[in-house]
């Protein structure tokens, strides 16, 4: 089955500084994974998306994330957090199950950015 | 491509009352889904249509909960005799049926709050 795992419920960063948000999938084949955004009172944002291509993908405001199969992780990064940063962010994977596709949303990790 | 939109963004009911919340998906997009988030967790599948029929529902939705989209363009999701517990936020999201990774573009959600 597949399912994902946000190793921070909250992570706390000054800004400027980079930001790292840990993210541990499980699946029995080569997922689609996925970080989306979700800003207070706004609908999810998609981020980035990997989809077997290259292991390095770069999304939107400066995010990136790497696949490492190895280690079953697909962490979200930026080299320097900004004020306006400051959200939920979940990791998801895409699993085929019932001839369609189905996001698996981690639990999600708050991000605090001080000043 | 004006997004997703949902209406409305926020409910007040009454335990006991229905309500109904409409989605209004991008519009070339055929599939749309529904979930739930509750304070705290990640967005949970309730169902999702391709075009207007509706091809799978989750366990979470209950026989007081029903989904429309009547037309293949727009769909409404009804709560009938709402309890405490259905306090959540309600989001919808479409794709594109054929891309590789069927990627889901949420709207803003539609919070209920049952008192």
């Amino acid at each position: 089955a597949q399912s994902v795992t946000q190793l921070d419920s909250h992570v706390s960063v000054s800004e400027g500084t980079p930001v790292l948000l840990r993210c541990n999938y499980s699946s029995s084949y080569s997922p689609s994974l996925f970080w989306y955004v979700q800003h207070p009172n706004k609908g999810l944002q998609l981020l980035l998306k990997y989809t077997s291509a290259a292991t390095l993908v770069k999304g939107i405001n400066g995010f990136e994330a790497e696949f490492k199969k190895s280690e079953t992780s697909f962490h979200l990064t930026k080299p320097s957090a900004h004020m306006s940063d400051a959200a939920e962010y979940f990791c998801v994977v895409s699993a085929w199950m019932d001839s369609s596709y189905k996001l698996i949303f981690g639990s999600g990790t708050r991000l605090l950015v001080r000043p | 491509d004006t997004g997703v939109s949902q209406d409305p963004r926020h409910k007040i009911t009454k335990r006991g009352q229905n309500v109904t919340f409409r989605c209004d998906p991008i519009s070339e997009h055929n599939r749309l889904y529904w979930y739930r988030q509750t304070l705290g967790q990640g967005p949970e599948f309730l169902t999702y249509f391709q075009n207007e029929a509706q091809l799978e529902k989750s366990r979470l939705l209950s026989d007081r909960f029903s989904a429309e989209r009547p037309k293949g363009s727009f769909s409404t999701l009804e709560i009938q005799r709402t309890e405490q517990g259905d306090s959540a936020m309600y989001l919808c999201a479409s794709s594109l049926v054929g891309s590789s990774t069927d990627t889901q573009y949420f709207g803003p959600g539609t919070r209920l709050t049952v008192l």
